[in-house]
């Protein structure tokens, strides 16, 4: 079966330093892949996909980058954290042939910019 | 692109009451409807979905609706139970080439015992 792995839980960052979240996927081969953010209280925004390796589609300007360096791996990075950078974010994926399946989410990564 | 909206943003209910959310959509082509549920500090989870072809799916307490034609969706608890306190998405997609989801703002239900 897939699962979807997502660390760290929880993050506490001062503001200025790098950031690095990292999602990997198993049980299953070129999946589309996503990075949420969640502020609290708020619904799901979807930042980045990725549909192949070194393949990256940002949804929304801001201080964030993604990568993938292989197929079932998903990096979020930041080279400098700022407050409103805060919240928790989530790694998805999904089949690359349906949509039927949905998505499936990680269990997410609460990030506090202090 | 498509745009979804969700309503109500909370609901509150008692144990045993009946609960509505409602969705509507604006791309007549989706056809792919799922809801999942986001327990606190958790991601959201899958339990439901639809697509264009059915008008109703159920799954013990819980059931979907679709009407095509005044594009909008809507998920039905019954016997609801403190468990299922949490936050709500809808979305929509569709069945075709690259699938991006397109998520509704979500809804608080909060059973009460």
């Amino acid at each position: 079966s897939q699962t979807i792995h997502q660390w760290p839980a929880t993050l506490v960052q001062p503001v200025g330093s790098p950031l690095s979240l990292e999602c990997t996927v198993e049980g299953t081969s070129n999946p589309n892949l996503y990075w949420y953010r969640q502020a609290a209280g708020r619904g799901l925004q979807l930042l980045f996909y990725s549909v192949g390796i070194g393949q990256i589609s940002s949804e929304v300007p801001q201080n964030l980058s993604a990568s993938r360096p292989q197929d079932r791996q998903f990096i979020l990075s930041s080279k400098k954290l700022l407050l409103s950078d805060s919240g928790f974010y989530l790694c998805a994926w999904s089949r690359r042939d349906r949509a039927r399946y949905g998505y499936t989410f990680g269990s997410g990564t609460r990030l506090t910019v202090v | 692109g498509e745009n979804v909206e969700q309503h109500p943003s909370t609901l509150s209910v008692q144990e045993g009451d009946s609960a509505v959310i409602k969705c509507t959509y604006s791309d007549s082509a989706s056809n792919y409807f799922p809801w999942y549920k986001q327990e606190l500090g958790k991601g959201p989870q899958l339990i439901i979905d639809i697509r264009s072809n059915v008008g109703e799916k159920k799954d013990q307490r819980i059931a979907v609706t679709l009407n095509k034609t005044a594009k909008h969706f809507s998920l039905h608890i019954t016997e609801t139970q403190p468990e299922d306190s949490a936050v709500y998405f809808c979305a929509a997609t569709l069945n075709t080439g690259f699938q991006k989801l397109v998520f509704g703002t979500g809804t608080r239900l909060l059973v009460s015992p």
